[in-house]
């Protein structure tokens, strides 16, 4: 069976102190990755995608950058926080060899608070 | 652009019968899900359309009306774990497989 991994699961960093976050997947084979990020009382924000191994799209412009080292490793960083950047992270994979439909399944999150 | 409507929230008694609806304008349609998503924690899948109709699943109905821009999510015999949010999500035509979300509808089962 699939899972997938997210850490830190909680996070209290300072305004312009770095970030880096991790998701891993268990399971399959080259999944397409995603970052979400949601606000508190908000719908969820496609931050960023991979369908492959070092290949990387953002959907928003924004502080933050993410980098696929490995076929199951997304990583989401920020070289200085801003306190917009609050909020729950999800990870999300989908496809691979064991893709159901095109549905995506979620991390448990990284909830940051910037201070 | 995308733009995604469902009501912000919803009140229903233990028992009854909720109909969350949600509308769509994308660009482009390649399905529409259905998502769960408790306070705190991550969404867990529902149901999935990608034809016109309705797709039944336990207590859980979907309903897809592609002409019409128009989705329903059913929940039957309501229980007081079913109060949580309910995401709606398009995937539009393109790459990656990606999925543009409603701001969700938070439901609330009251005895």
């Amino acid at each position: 069976s699939q899972t997938i991994h997210q850490w830190p699961a909680t996070l209290v960093q300072p305004v312009g102190s770095p970030l880096s976050l991790e998701c891993t997947v268990e399971g399959t084979s080259n999944p397409n990755l995603y970052w979400y990020r949601q606000a508190a009382g908000r719908g969820l924000q496609l931050l960023f995608y991979s369908v492959g191994i070092g290949q990387i799209s953002s959907e928003v412009p924004q502080n933050l950058s993410a980098s696929r080292p490995q076929d199951r490793q997304f990583i989401l960083s920020s070289k200085k926080l801003l306190l917009s950047d609050s909020g729950f992270y999800l990870c999300a994979w989908s496809g691979g060899e064991a893709g159901i439909y095109n549905e995506q399944f979620f991390g448990p999150g990284t909830r940051l608070t910037v201070l | 652009g995308q733009n995604i409507d469902q009501p912000t929230e919803m009140t229903a008694t233990e028992g009854a019968i909720v109909q969350i609806n949600c509308t769509y304008q994308t660009s482009g349609f390649n399905g529409l899900f259905w998502y769960q998503q408790h306070a705190g924690e991550a969404p867990t899948f529902l149901s999935y359309n990608v034809l016109d109709g309705l797709e039944e699943k336990g207590r859980f109905s979907s309903f897809l009306s592609r002409s019409k821009g128009y989705s329903y999510l059913l929940l039957k015999e309501l229980q007081m774990k079913d109060s949580a949010s309910y995401l709606c999500a398009v995937t539009p035509t393109g790459g990656g497989n990606k999925l543009t979300f409603g701001t969700g509808t938070q439901l609330k089962v009251e005895l």
